[in-house]
């Protein structure tokens, strides 16, 4: 039972450079989220996909694309990364139902230099 | 937007002791979802504990149990006879029932330390 898988674990980038980080769960939901972690501010929503087809901005999308094909993909692209784009970023799904909780994957900690 | 405030940036506590998590948030919802998580240094987000806020009744899993206090829009959790493995980050989280994308809203996380 795989649940929510995010690759890479780690990445260092490049200031300018793109990457496209991974995440894909197995558990047939509809409702798929991306959140940055930094020190001391909680988890901030980047983008969110309520199914197939369709996203939607989060609370700091800037720098950000998302593209949703099928249920289980969701990935997430960095396009010229900026160092205020050094994080943890988690991968994050759900049933659409009030009292399903988030199932996370477990993060990619990405360096900017 | 939702706001979830957790006050405690840090907190500690003994070994076997007990330990109250405070998590306030503000809505104007009726129908919503109250969710503790925690993040030990794995990194890893696990969830400790639900609760609906229509039922009056405290949501207890194991040694975990939380104080919601609807009118004061308070959700603290309680962690009793505290365990080396209870040391994590602890996130309060606040879902919607009728935004777009049913989204979760997370306070800052508490930081709590067991002491041996």
């Amino acid at each position: 039972n795989a649940g929510v898988t995010q690759t890479p674990k780690f990445r260092i980038l490049k200031i300018g450079q793109s990457m496209t980080l991974q995440c894909a769960q197995d558990m047939n939901h509809n409702y798929m989220y991306w959140y940055r972690q930094d020190p001391g501010m909680g988890l901030k929503l980047i983008y969110y996909s309520v199914g197939a087809g369709i996203t939607d901005k989060g609370e700091v999308p800037n720098g950000y694309n998302v593209s949703r094909s099928t249920t289980e993909d969701f990935p997430l692209r960095l396009e010229l990364a900026a160092p205020s784009q050094t994080s943890v970023y988690f991968c994050a799904s759900s049933h659409g139902q009030i009292n399903s909780p988030l199932h996370f994957g477990n993060g990619t900690r990405l360096t900017v230099t | 937007a939702q706001t979830v405030t957790q006050s405690q940036p840090e907190m500690s506590v003994q070994e076997a002791e007990t330990v109250t998590l405070s998590c306030t948030y503000d809505t104007s919802e009726s129908d919503y979802y109250l969710f503790w998580y925690k993040q030990p240094p794995s990194r890893q987000m696990i969830l400790v504990i639900r609760q609906e806020a229509y039922k009056q009744q405290n949501a207890t899993e194991n040694r975990f149990s939380v104080n919601f206090q609807k009118a004061a829009k308070s959700f603290s959790l309680k962690i009793s006879d505290s365990q080396l493995g209870d040391a994590a980050m602890y996130f309060c989280a606040y879902r919607s029932a009728i935004n777009t994308g049913n989204q979760f809203y997370f306070g800052t996380g508490t930081s709590l330390t067991v002491i041996p």
